[in-house]
């Protein structure tokens, strides 16, 4: 129950492309929905992150898309670029405050 | 203002001896994290320590402990390493505050042979 289920584990889109992230939980202690960002060698950072009371945030070229009854949410790229290329990671967390997060995907964006 | 420090950046270890990994935070935050970062696992959450106390833990056996300073330093200690405990270590601060974002190092890279 305190999974993160996040999928795909790797993708490639061309540049310009919208390339979509999925996450699923079945905890619905969850109340903070978190996206980060790991370029290579570096520790993760902060992308963008939503809570349950609304279903969309965007930030720049950044979307969560969020589906509380079907408790999934997704994070949206528009007009990727190569320099979009790292691995992200959705989390959650409520509760206990305790941040869990999903194993990953490598996003790649062709030039 | 500095970001968080983690020390070393590198490691090798033997199977069966022991490390010791140290953070540093953000000046002003109370709060450490320790996660394990592995290929095929992502990231795994080990223990978070506020105001010297650990406040929640994640499913690692007793060897993996840890430990917060008063002036918020946290040290993150394996013992007996395994070859599975090959890894990077994240440590990750926050004020402490509810749902307030993590802030990582640039980890350490342990490797057990």
């Amino acid at each position: 129950q305190q999974q993160v289920k996040q999928s795909p584990q790797s993708l490639i889109v061309q540049k310009g492309g919208i390339p979509i992230i999925n996450c699923a939980y079945e905890n619905t202690a969850f109340d903070y929905f978190p996206w980060y960002q790991q370029f290579p060698g570096k520790g993760p950072a902060l992308l963008i992150a939503i809570r349950p009371d609304v279903s969309e945030k965007k930030e720049g070229r950044f979307t969560i898309s969020f589906n509380k009854s079907a408790k999934q949410f997704s994070l949206h790229i528009m007009d990727s670029q190569p320099g979009d290329s790292a691995t992200y990671f959705c989390a959650a967390s409520g509760g206990d405050d305790k941040i869990i997060f999903g194993k990953g995907t490598r996003l790649h964006i062709l030039p | 203002k500095a970001g968080v420090t983690q020390t070393p950046r590198y490691l090798i270890k033997t199977r069966g001896q022991q490390v010791t990994l140290s953070c540093s935070p953000i000046s002003g935050h109370r709060s450490v994290s320790w996660y394990q970062q592995t290929p095929g696992q992502g990231l795994q959450f080990l223990f978070e320590y506020f105001s010297e106390t650990q406040r929640n833990k994640g499913n690692f056996p007793g060897r993996f402990s840890g430990r917060q300073f008063s002036n918020s330093r946290s040290e993150m200690n394996v013992s007996t390493l395994e070859l599975g405990d090959s890894a990077l270590y994240l440590c990750a601060s926050r004020t402490g505050g509810d749902n307030s974002p993590l802030h990582f190092g640039n980890g350490t890279r342990l490797t057990v042979t």
